[in-house]
C-alpha cells in the first residue's frame, strides 16, 4: 500500500519564525490534504491539494504529484500554531486515507 | 452549516463492556469513515460506509468491532467487551456524494475519547 512519511517529526520555534514541512508519498496520488491537529485533539482541514500551490493567510502548500512530495510552509508562526501537522492521501481504491505519523510543532513566545 | 458531530465526546467504560460512538455527517454529506487514533500515534482507518452499506471494512479488527450507516440517523461504531487496548481517540469523517476518493475532501468530527478502565 500507500506509504506516507513526514518530515521532520518534531519542530520547536520561536514565535514569528518561518517553517516548511515535508511530506513524501510512495505512489502516485488523487487526493493530498494537510491538517492540523490542535493541542484539545481537534482535526482541522487547513488544505485540499493533490497538486499544485494554494495559500491562506500565513500558510501555504505546494504539492508535486511527479515527484511524490507536499511542503506546507508556516509564516510568522504563533503559539496558536502549536499542534500536530499530518499529511494524508488517499488509498489506491479511494476509500481511506492514509496518514503519516505527523509533524509536532511546538511554538514559544 | 454544521460540521461533522460526533458524541459523546469522552466514554468511559470498564473492560467487558459495550461502548457505542455516534456520527452524524454534514449536511448533505451520505459518505461516513471511521478512523482510530492511538496515543501519539497517527490516524489509522478503519471503515467507510455509505448509507445502508459498508464499503471498505479492511481497517476494522475481526472481532467485536462493528459500524453500521443506517438509511435514518447516525452512523454507529460498536466495541463489544472492550478491553484496555480500545482506549483511543475514535474519529468521523464524512465527505459529500461523487466519486468519493478522487475529489472529495473529508471533513472530521472533534472524537470521541474511549478509556477502559
Amino acid at each position: 500500500g500507500i506509504q506516507v512519511e513526514q518530515s521532520p517529526p518534531d519542530l520547536i520555534l520561536q514565535e514569528g519564525a518561518n517553517s516548511t514541512l515535508r511530506c513524501n508519498f510512495s505512489d502516485s496520488v488523487n487526493n493530498l490534504q494537510w491538517f492540523h491537529q490542535n493541542p484539545w485533539g481537534q482535526l482541522i482541514n487547513l488544505f485540499y491539494i493533490p497538486s499544485g500551490t494554494k495559500q491562506n493567510g500565513r500558510l501555504s502548500a505546494t504539492t508535486v504529484a511527479t515527484e511524490r512530495y507536499s511542503l506546507l510552509y508556516i509564516s510568522s508562526s504563533q503559539t496558536t500554531d502549536s499542534g500536530v501537522y499530518f499529511c494524508a492521501v488517499f488509498n489506491q481504491a479511494g476509500t481511506a486515507l492514509i496518514f503519516g505519523k505527523g509533524t509536532t510543532l511546538s511554538v514559544s513566545s | 452549516n454544521a460540521g461533522v458531530m460526533q458524541n459523546p465526546r469522552h466514554l468511559v467504560r470498564r473492560r467487558g463492556q459495550e461502548a457505542r460512538l455516534r456520527c452524524s455527517p454534514m449536511k448533505g454529506h451520505s459518505h461516513v469513515y471511521w478512523y482510530r487514533q492511538l496515543p501519539e500515534e497517527g490516524l489509522k482507518f478503519m471503515v467507510y460506509l455509505q448509507k445502508e452499506n459498508i464499503i471498505d471494512e479492511s481497517g476494522m479488527p475481526k472481532e467485536r468491532f462493528s459500524a453500521e450507516f443506517p438509511k435514518e440517523g447516525p452512523s454507529i461504531l460498536r466495541i463489544q467487551q472492550v478491553v484496555r487496548g480500545d482506549s483511543a481517540a475514535y474519529f468521523c469523517a464524512s465527505s459529500p456524494p461523487g466519486v468519493a476518493g478522487f475529489t472529495d475532501t473529508q471533513y472530521f468530527g472533534p472524537g470521541t475519547r474511549l478509556t477502559v478502565l
